[in-house]
C-alpha cells in the first residue's frame, strides 16, 4: 500500500525555527511536495524535491532523502501567519497512474 | 489571472439527497483533479481529467458518485443519493502538465450530510 505519516500538531513561537517531517512508503516515487493551508483556504504549493538534498525558498526549505523514504518541511523566522495546516504529498505512479497521495496534513501553531 | 473557483462554498444536505457541487479550472489547464478530505484525514484522491477525458477515477468511493466535465472546461462532481460518511470538504486542482509537481487547488466545498 502506499501511506505517508507526518506529525498531527506541531507548536512553536515567532521567530523559532520549526522541522515538520514526512515519511513515506510508496510504489514508483517521483518527488515529494508540501503544500500549506490556512483554516477555510485553499492548499498552496510550497516546494517539491524530486531529487536527494536541500532545497530553500526564502523562510522556507525542504528536504529529501530518497534512500530513507524521508522528507521535512523547515520553517524558519516564524510569524504568526504561518499559522496553518502543512501537507506533504508524494507524486508517484500507482495503479498505472501518476498522481499525488497526500498525507494528514500537521497543524502548526505559532505563538507570541 | 483567477484561479481555480468552486461552487459552493458550502452545503448542507439531508441523508438520501443528490448534491452537485462545480469546479472551475485555471483557463487553458487541461488536467483537472477532485479530492475529497474527511475531517482530520488525508487529502485524498479521487478522479483526475484531461480535457474532457476521465485519465484515472481510481479514486472514486462508489457508484453514487458521478464526475463529468463536458467541453473540457469546468466540471461537477454529482453524489446520488448522499450518505453520512460522505461529509468532508471536496477540493479541486488544475496543472497544465499531467506531471507538473505544482497543482493549483481552489477553496474547496464543505459539504454536510445530516
Amino acid at each position: 500500500g502506499q501511506s505517508l505519516e507526518q506529525p498531527s500538531e506541531v507548536t512553536a513561537v515567532e521567530g523559532a525555527i520549526v522541522q515538520i517531517n514526512c515519511t513515506y512508503q510508496t510504489s514508483g516515487f517521483y518527488g515529494l511536495s508540501w503544500y500549506q493551508q490556512h483554516d477555510g483556504g485553499a492548499p498552496t504549493f510550497l516546494s517539491y524535491n524530486a531529487l536527494d538534498g536541500l532545497e530553500e525558498t526564502g523562510r522556507f526549505s525542504s528536504f529529501l532523502s530518497r534512500s530513507d523514504s524521508y522528507g521535512y518541511l523547515l520553517l524558519q523566522e516564524l510569524q504568526m501567519k504561518d499559522s496553518a495546516s502543512y501537507f506533504c504529498a508524494v507524486r508517484s505512479f500507482s495503479g498505472g497512474y501518476n498522481k499525488l497521495i497526500f498525507g494528514a496534513g500537521t497543524r502548526l501553531a505559532v505563538h507570541p | 489571472e483567477a484561479g481555480v473557483t468552486q461552487f459552493p462554498s458550502h452545503s448542507v444536505i439531508e441523508k438520501g439527497q443528490t448534491v452537485t457541487l462545480r469546479c472551475d479550472p485555471i483557463s487553458g489547464h487541461d488536467n483537472l483533479y477532485w479530492y475529497r478530505r474527511v475531517m482530520g484525514k488525508e487529502i485524498k484522491f479521487l478522479l483526475h481529467f484531461v480535457k474532457e477525458s476521465k485519465q484515472d477515477e481510481s479514486g472514486m468511493p462508489n457508484n453514487r458518485f458521478l464526475a463529468e466535465r463536458t467541453g473540457g472546461t469546468y466540471s461537477t462532481l454529482k453524489v446520488q443519493p448522499a450518505e453520512l460518511e460522505d461529509s468532508g470538504v471536496y477540493f479541486c486542482a488544475s496543472s497544465q502538465d499531467e506531471g507538473r509537481s505544482e497543482q493549483y487547488f481552489g477553496p474547496g466545498t464543505r459539504l454536510t450530510v445530516t
